[in-house]
């Protein structure tokens, strides 16, 4: 079947360290792999995506590659803002265009 | 271009009581898809409507739960009667025909069951 695991949470912070949230997939076929982010009081809104093996989705300084080896898509920043507090959401989409979530990562960016 | 609207934002319900929710897509978007987070939990899959069709409704927890998509436009969840496990934040996603389109997602409704 399909799945998604991520990193729990929730993930705090200061201002310019570095980000990693794990996410790993279970999946039938070859899926297509995404972060998505929801702020405070907003919907799902698209990071950063990957299609195939070894492809590197980045966004707002946010990247993360596609391993089919580890079957993972882990998601990294540099330097991380106060702006960047949110909640990240690991997802992988199968040949059906069904999306899997996994249960969502809290990041609070403390300054 | 307008995105994709859900009302309300939030509900708040007693148990046995009844609500629906409403998803208004993406003008020309065919495919419509439901979501639920339940507190903590992942997002999970609920059903799939290309145009008033539904192609997937394998996500559905049981039948208290209705949707519908008449005229292919504005798509409503019904929950009737709502029990407290229904808590949660739907969520709704548009994307345009044809497979492996983007799907772009409301703000959603968080519902509250007392």
């Amino acid at each position: 079947g399909n799945s998604v695991t991520q990193m729990e949470g929730p993930v705090t912070l200061s201002e310019e360290a570095f980000l990693t949230i794990n996410c790993t997939y279970t999946a039938t076929g070859y899926p297509s792999l995404f972060w998505y982010v929801q702020y405070p009081g907003e919907g799902l809104q698209l990071l950063l995506k990957a299609t195939k093996a070894d492809d590197k989705g980045s966004n707002k300084g946010f990247e993360a590659t596609y391993r089919k080896e580890t079957t993972s898509f882990h998601l990294e920043k540099g330097s991380v803002q106060v702006s960047d507090s949110a909640v990240y959401f690991c997802a992988l989409r199968n040949t059906g265009n069904q999306f899997y979530f996994g249960t969502g990562t809290s990041l609070t960016v403390i300054p | 271009e307008a995105g994709v609207t859900q009302f309300p934002s939030h509900s708040v319900i007693e148990k046995g009581q009844t609500v629906t929710l409403r998803c208004d897509p993406i003008s020309g978007h065919d495919n419509l898809y439901w979501y639920r987070r339940v507190m903590g939990k992942e997002i999970k899959f609920l059903l799939h409507f290309v145009k008033e069709s539904k192609q997937d409704e394998s996500g559905m927890p049981n039948n208290r739960f209705l949707a519908e998509r008449t005229g292919g436009t504005y798509s409503t969840l019904k929950v009737q009667p709502a029990e407290l496990e229904d808590s949660g934040v739907y969520f709704c996603a548009s994307s345009q025909p044809g497979t492996n389109q983007p799907q772009h997602f409301g703000d959603g409704t968080r519902l509250s069951i007392l």
